[in-house]
């Protein structure tokens, strides 16, 4: 069964610092990983996915993450943070295979921006 | 516009009552999902169905009942609440469910207040 674990369920940083949000995945088989954001009182948007290829993959508003097999981590990170990027972050798995398709969530990382 | 819609937004209701939440997708997906997100945050899927077939059903209390009129249409009924079945309730769908690298598009929610 795939899984995914975000480390720290909160990370405050000042305006303009880089941010790094931390996701490791368990997956028996190749996985397809992707970031989601959640604003206040919203649905779910997707950053960006990994599927093949390219394992450094950049997303919307200036995000990217890397996917490191060594390592089983795909963490999103952004050089400068912006108060509009306080939100709500969902590392999520899927797996490549199977009849069945779902997508496997890790608890969210609430990020805060900092004047 | 293209996208997931959910109603309604909000619902309160009392315990022993029986609810529903409908949604509607018009980006062509064939299958669509039914996620529940908790007081802190955590996803977990319920159902999902494919062009109106039930294919995941993660051991949800029979109480709930999903019905997929057409592949555009996935609603959630809810008999005898509970005090615990408070959450936000999100309809997701994406292609079918062979394309695993393909992202969900999320509604945005339909928070359920059970007092």
């Amino acid at each position: 069964a795939q899984s995914v674990t975000q480390l720290g369920s909160h990370v405050s940083v000042s305006e303009g610092a880089l941010v790094l949000l931390r996701c490791n995945y368990s997956s028996s088989v190749p996985p397809y990983l992707f970031w989601y954001v959640q604003y206040p009182n919203q649905g779910l948007q997707l950053l960006l996915k990994y599927t093949t290829g390219a394992t450094l993959v950049k997303g919307i508003n200036g995000f990217e993450a890397e996917f490191k097999k060594s390592e089983t981590s795909f963490h999103l990170t952004k050089p400068s943070a912006h108060m509009s990027d306080a939100a709500e972050y969902f590392c999520a798995v899927s797996d490549s295979g199977g009849s069945n398709y779902k997508l496997t969530f890790g608890k969210g990382t609430l990020l805060t921006v900092n004047p | 516009d293209t996208a997931v819609s959910q109603t309604p937004k909000y619902l309160v209701t009392q315990m022993g009552n029986d609810k529903s939440i409908k949604c509607e997708q018009n980006l062509g997906h064939d299958t669509m999902y039914w996620y529940k997100q908790d007081s802190k945050k955590f996803l977990k899927i319920m159902f999902s169905y494919n062009n109106k077939e039930l294919i995941i059903n993660e051991t949800v209390p029979n109480r709930f009942s999903p019905k997929s009129p057409d592949k555009a249409h996935l609603n959630l009924h809810i008999n005898s609440l509970e005090l615990g079945d408070s959450a936000v309730y999100f309809c997701a769908s994406s292609p079918a469910p062979r394309h695993h690298n393909s992202p969900l598009h999320f509604g945005n929610g339909t928070r359920l207040t059970v007092t």
